[in-house]
């Protein structure tokens, strides 16, 4: 069964340190998705990804954060210079024609910001 | 603006007994509405969707869903709780196929044995 696939599972990094986030969504979707979890709390929702723009973001998707679809399989999440407080799960989500709204979600990266 | 509530962030019944898991939404349109389970540092898995056919939905491990557009409501049953199903429910809304999906705080399931 078609997945999406997250890479890493779990990051550390230093503060101020960008990373990059990694996902391959399934292959015939076309809308794209990053939320996070920071540990305990809700799934949020960051940013939405169509016909190569973003669609719609968050608030909490500032400047630091970036995302982009590099070769037509890839989509990425950067942020540009970690904080604390961005240490959570951050989950991929992809959806297509026919799915009536389900978001197929990855397993998830764990980032921790020292 | 979608939203959704659910009511009680811990639950515990013992196995055996009626599982209910509240979820309510407020939608400015017809809503697409779903039931989430996410297992211990494991990600998201659909347990089951409504999308405007049956209000009474089935989805997967027994559960069900119905949706009450009176009471905005779509609570989550299940006759007869397991121990495998201890996990965080999520209820989410959409408004659209392809608009971001609302994910309301979660309610954690505990089954006592």
């Amino acid at each position: 069964e078609p997945e999406v696939t997250q890479t890493p599972s779990h990051q550390v990094t230093q503060m101020g340190q960008e990373v990059i986030l990694r996902c391959v969504p399934i292959s015939n979707h076309l809308y794209f998705y990053w939320y996070r979890q920071i540990l305990g709390q809700k799934v949020e929702f960051l940013v939405s990804f169509y016909n190569n723009e973003i669609s719609e973001k968050s608030e909490i998707f500032d400047d630091q954060f970036s995302v982009e679809r590099p070769d037509g399989s890839n989509f990425t999440l950067k942020i540009r210079s970690t904080k604390l407080e961005d240490s959570a799960m951050y989950f991929c989500a992809s959806t297509g024609t026919g799915n009536s709204g389900e978001l197929f979600f990855g397993e998830g990266s764990r980032l921790t910001v020292l | 603006a979608q939203s959704v509530t659910q009511l009680g962030s811990h639950v515990s019944v013992s196995e055996g007994a009626l599982v209910l898991l509240r979820c309510n939404y407020s939608s400015s349109v017809p809503p697409y509405l779903f039931w989430y389970v996410q297992y211990p540092n494991q990600g998201l898995q659909l347990l089951l969707k409504y999308t405007s056919a049956a209000t009474l939905v089935k989805g997967i491990n027994g559960f069900e869903a119905e949706f009450k557009k009176s009471e905005t409501s779509f609570h989550l049953t299940k006759p007869s709780a397991h121990m495998s199903d201890a996990a965080e429910y999520f209820c989410a809304v959409t408004k659209t196929s392809y608009d971001k999906v609302i994910f309301g705080p979660g309610t954690s399931l505990s089954v006592i044995p």
